[in-house]
């Protein structure tokens, strides 16, 4: 079963915006990673929030982990149209050590 | 740009064709990994290489074959691929793949974007 899955699939908003992109996951994991795709382009990472850690700050970047929820959410606040691109969230689970499972990803675009 | 190259960047071929995919990074990182990325469908891992030794056989075809000739070089070799195989191919490269701390960050490539006719 996959273990790391966004939702939603795609979301449109206006430039100074807030988006907010969840990740779900089925087993334990040691820590849960975002990363960020531009069309075409390799994946650049974003933000890295360990199984212990509840929530982390970067830039416009907050990510929440929820444990007992398996789940973690990524909000970019007041976006950009530089924003637009594809946001994976990666699961490095207790059973495939430090392997990286990625979800399917989340579409975002920022209309100027 | 990221400190991870990938050539070629696009690469159309036919299915008898014989063709390299090559990964390049001067991170210092001592494990490197293939993926493969589909549109809609999640990434997969292809192969994984730590410290030049394959660490990672994700059930991939034998038309897929990897090389490591060391930390710094990953090779991908294609031959006699099928149409489904046209994807993005990713290459990464990460500090270690088994760190203690669990905290394996990977720096991709921009990708070699195959077109298997």
């Amino acid at each position: 079963s996959q273990q790391g899955e966004e939702d939603p699939q795609a979301l449109s908003i206006q430039e100074g915006e807030n988006a907010t992109m969840n990740c779900s996951y089925k087993t334990s994991i040691n820590n849960l990673q975002w990363y960020r795709q531009n069309s075409g382009r390799g994946l650049v990472h974003l933000i890295l929030i360990r199984s212990n850690e509840r929530e982390k700050h970067s830039g416009r970047l907050r990510v929440t982990l929820d444990t007992s929820k398996k789940s973690s959410s990524l909000l970019i606040t007041a976006s950009r149209a530089a924003d637009t691109a594809s946001y994976f969230c990666a699961t490095d689970g207790e059973t495939s050590g430090s392997r990286l499972t990625f979800g399917e990803g989340t579409q975002l675009t920022v209309n100027p | 740009e990221t400190g991870v190259t990938q050539t070629p960047r696009h690469l159309v071929m036919g299915m008898t064709n014989k063709k390299s995919l090559k990964c390049e990074q001067h991170l210092g990182h001592n494990a490197m990994y293939w993926y493969k990325q589909s549109a809609k469908k999640p990434l997969e891992l292809m192969f994984v290489y730590n410290f030049k030794e394959q660490t990672e056989n994700n059930s991939v075809p034998s038309r897929f074959s990897p090389e490591c000739p060391n930390s710094s070089h990953l090779f991908l070799h294609l031959h006699t691929l099928q149409p489904e195989d046209s994807a993005l191919y990713l290459c990464a490269s990460s500090q270690d793949e088994l760190v203690d701390s669990g905290a394996n960050v990977l720096t991709f490539g921009a990708g070699s974007r195959l077109t298997v006719l």
